[in-house]
């Protein structure tokens, strides 16, 4: 089964609003990775994260993970038309030596 | 640094012809891995090496699908014989040594199989 979990799959804003997407694990992880995958590119690597309960930010972007190490969340506040792609997390889980990625949640955002 | 490079860029072939795709992965980076997405089933982890050996090929669909790493610097994934279910966007990436470093990802190569 699934073993990282991601939502909303789809999400569709007006510039300036504010975004969240989740990532949920029925187990613990180790760490979390989130990428960013524009239209027609690559998932790009943002940031990871592997502490229970850390915090990350960059510029208008927050990332957390949760104190149990089961979920995490990316929030971007005041997105722009910059923003627009789909947004990964990727779980590793310990003694397993690869990456879950979530299933993404792609964002739109209207000018 | 040139990143993962990844051929050919597109591929259009006809049901039951043999697919190979190449990648190069970043110098220095010891972990390659081959991805496949799709609209349907997101991005999927179909094998992994480390050190040019296969560690993890539990993703590979079926026998149809192999891949290799001859050496540090390249790697192929072939199928054969292709089917239309195949038509996906592949992808490879590399990251450094400890498994759960940052992987960096090819620009893929978007297969379709009529």
């Amino acid at each position: 089964g699934q073993q990282v979990m991601q939502i909303p799959q789809y999400q569709h804003v007006q510039e300036g609003e504010d975004f969240t997407t989740y990532c949920n694990s029925s187990t613990t992880l180790s760490n979390i990775q989130w990428y960013k995958q524009r239209p027609g590119g690559h998932p790009v690597f943002l940031i990871q994260l592997v502490k229970s309960g850390e915090v990350k930010k960059q510029k208008r972007l927050t990332f957390q993970f949760g104190e149990a190490k089961k979920n995490s969340s990316l929030h971007i506040t005041a997105t722009q038309t910059t923003d627009v792609g789909t947004y990964f997390c990727a779980g590793a889980l310990y003694n397993f030596n690869k990456f879950y990625f979530g299933s993404g949640t792609k964002l739109n955002v209207k000018p | 640094d040139a990143g993962v490079i990844q051929s050919p860029r597109h591929e259009v072939t006809e049901m039951g012809q043999e697919v190979t795709l190449r990648c190069k992965p970043i110098s220095g980076h010891d972990y390659l891995f081959w991805y496949r997405q799709t609209m349907m089933r997101g991005l999927e982890l179909l094998i992994y090496f480390n050190n040019n050996v296969p560690i993890d090929d539990s993703g590979m669909p079926e026998d149809r699908f192999s891949a290799k790493m001859p050496n540090a610097s390249f790697s192929t994934l072939k199928i054969q014989p292709s089917e239309p279910r195949d038509s996906a966007v592949y992808f490879c990436a590399s990251s450094r040594p400890g498994l759960q470093e940052t992987q960096y990802f090819g620009p893929g190569t978007r297969l379709l199989v009529l």
